[in-house]
């Protein structure tokens, strides 16, 4: 069964860079036909949509966040990785990895979630 | 790009039917089947309960049911049990090549 797990520093400080690490496991991530995404859930709001990486290697972002997120993989290490720089207090949210397989909508295995706390 | 919308709340008794809508454009749900829809508790992570505006994998409620017109997607829950009060989202495909959500929706069970 595959499984996906997040990773991160729990804490950021404002204007400093956040890194999160998703690793999957139960199959690899380099398997073709499959996207490898992150989503991020702000407490008490709704679900965003953060950008996806493609078995292709073509890379899609959030217009909102482009200018500040970097999505990429780890085949070594079969693991999902995502940077946002200058962060503020409003990235504060719970961070999810997902998968999606290519010509679906569907996102049918995800994380458990970390939350990331952006505070001086 | 815009949220897709959805009601902030619904609410049905046990046994009624309800249903969500997801409202976007002709860059969104207009344009493509790429609808898909998570059913989520507190604290816990979503999890996919339709894709592709009908299609719903294997192991959920046949209770679920999607399906989309024009610019609206919608999601129907029959027999409503208690363990369906959740937060439900919608989210859609888009021209720009990225992917959009619903802001989600309360459902509450009388």
């Amino acid at each position: 069964q595959l499984q996906l797990q997040e990773s991160g520093p729990g804490l950021v400080k404002p204007s400093e860079t956040l890194s999160l690490t998703c690793t999957v496991s139960g199959g690899s991530i380099s398997t073709s036909g499959f996207c490898w995404v992150w989503i991020r859930q702000p407490p008490g709001k709704g679900l965003e949509w953060i950008g996806n990486i493609k078995d292709t290697g073509t890379i899609n972002y959030n217009p909102s966040l482009k200018s500040r997120v970097t999505i990429s993989v780890d085949t070594s290490k079969n693991h999902l990785s995502l940077s946002l720089r200058s962060v503020t207090a409003a990235d504060t949210a719970v961070y999810y990895c997902a998968r999606r397989r290519r010509g679906s909508s569907g996102l049918d295995f995800w994380g458990q979630g970390t939350l990331i706390t952006v505070s001086s | 790009q815009s949220a897709l919308t959805q009601p902030a709340s619904v609410s049905g008794s046990p046994g009624q039917s309800i249903t969500i809508s997801c409202t976007g454009t002709s860059n969104d749900i207009g344009g493509y089947n790429y609808v898909s829809w998570y059913q989520q508790y507190p604290g816990k992570a979503p999890k996919l309960i339709i894709s592709d505006v009908s299609n719903r994998p294997s192991g959920v409620s046949n209770r679920f049911s999607g399906s989309k017109s024009d610019h609206t997607a919608s999601l129907t829950i029959s027999g409503l049990q208690a363990e369906d009060e959740a937060d439900y989202y919608c989210i859609s495909y888009t021209t720009s090549t990225t992917w959009v959500f619903g802001g989600g929706t309360k459902l509450t069970v009388l």
